[in-house]
């Protein structure tokens, strides 16, 4: 039972060029999420899913798209990026929207030159 | 909109201290307030989980309380030790709307 994984770990992009984000879970739960971390802010939303097929808008989802092909898997793109986005991306799932915790993978660390 | 703010940013104390974390929070109609605590380079590992109609939660040495009518919420950390050096960050969940908001975190420094 991997919990929550991330691909990749790092990467480095150049202004303008387009990556997508994978995250995966093997716990069987409906709802993903993907957050952006940056120095001394807490975590914030970005887009949400509460089930194979379905997406959300969260709290800053401009510049990125997500899909939710597949029930274990959340993807998050950017099809072009930008110095702003530098920042680490953690993708976390829940097995009920509110009322449990929600379980975080280890995130990706993006840097845009 | 809700805001969270934890106090203070960073904490170094020696080990054996017993501590507190503060969070606060603006809108006091939240559904529950979650303790996260996130190591260097890792994700995140939740720690307690309060419910809006409880006023504390325990596990080992760790005791979270949550006074919603104040907008407050404080973790408490008894006999610390170096392994609890961590970033603490708290989340609550509002009552509209199905996000956490983050509180920016307290880095906290276990000294030997």
């Amino acid at each position: 039972n991997a919990g929550v994984t991330q691909t990749p770990k790092f990467r480095v992009l150049k202004t303008g060029q387009s990556m997508t984000l994978l995250c995966a879970q093997d716990m069987n739960h409906e709802y993903m999420y993907w957050y952006r971390q940056d120095p001394g802010m807490g975590l914030r939303l970005i887009h949400y899913s509460v089930g194979e097929g379905t997406t959300a808008k969260g709290e800053v989802p401009d510049g990125y798209n997500v899909s939710r092909l597949k029930k274990q898997n959340f993807l998050l793109g950017l099809e072009s990026a930008a110095p702003s986005q530098t920042s680490v991306y953690f993708c976390a799932s829940s097995k009920t929207l509110g009322g449990e915790t929600q379980y975080f993978g280890p995130g990706t660390r993006l840097l845009v030159l | 909109k809700q805001e969270v703010t934890q106090i203070p940013a960073a904490l170094s104390v020696p080990e054996g201290e017993n501590l507190v974390l503060n969070c606060s929070f603006t809108d006091s109609a939240i559904y529950n307030l979650q303790w996260f605590r996130q190591d260097p380079g890792k994700g995140l590992t939740s720690l307690l989980l309060i419910q809006s109609s409880q006023r504390e939660q325990t596990s080992g040495r760790l005791n979270a309380s949550l006074d919603k009518s104040s907008g407050r919420s404080t973790l408490y950390i008894a006999a610390s030790q170096p392994g609890d050096s961590a970033t603490y960050l708290c989340a609550v969940r509002s009552n509209a709307g199905n996000m956490l908001t983050f509180g920016g975190g307290t880095r906290l420094m276990v000294k030997p």
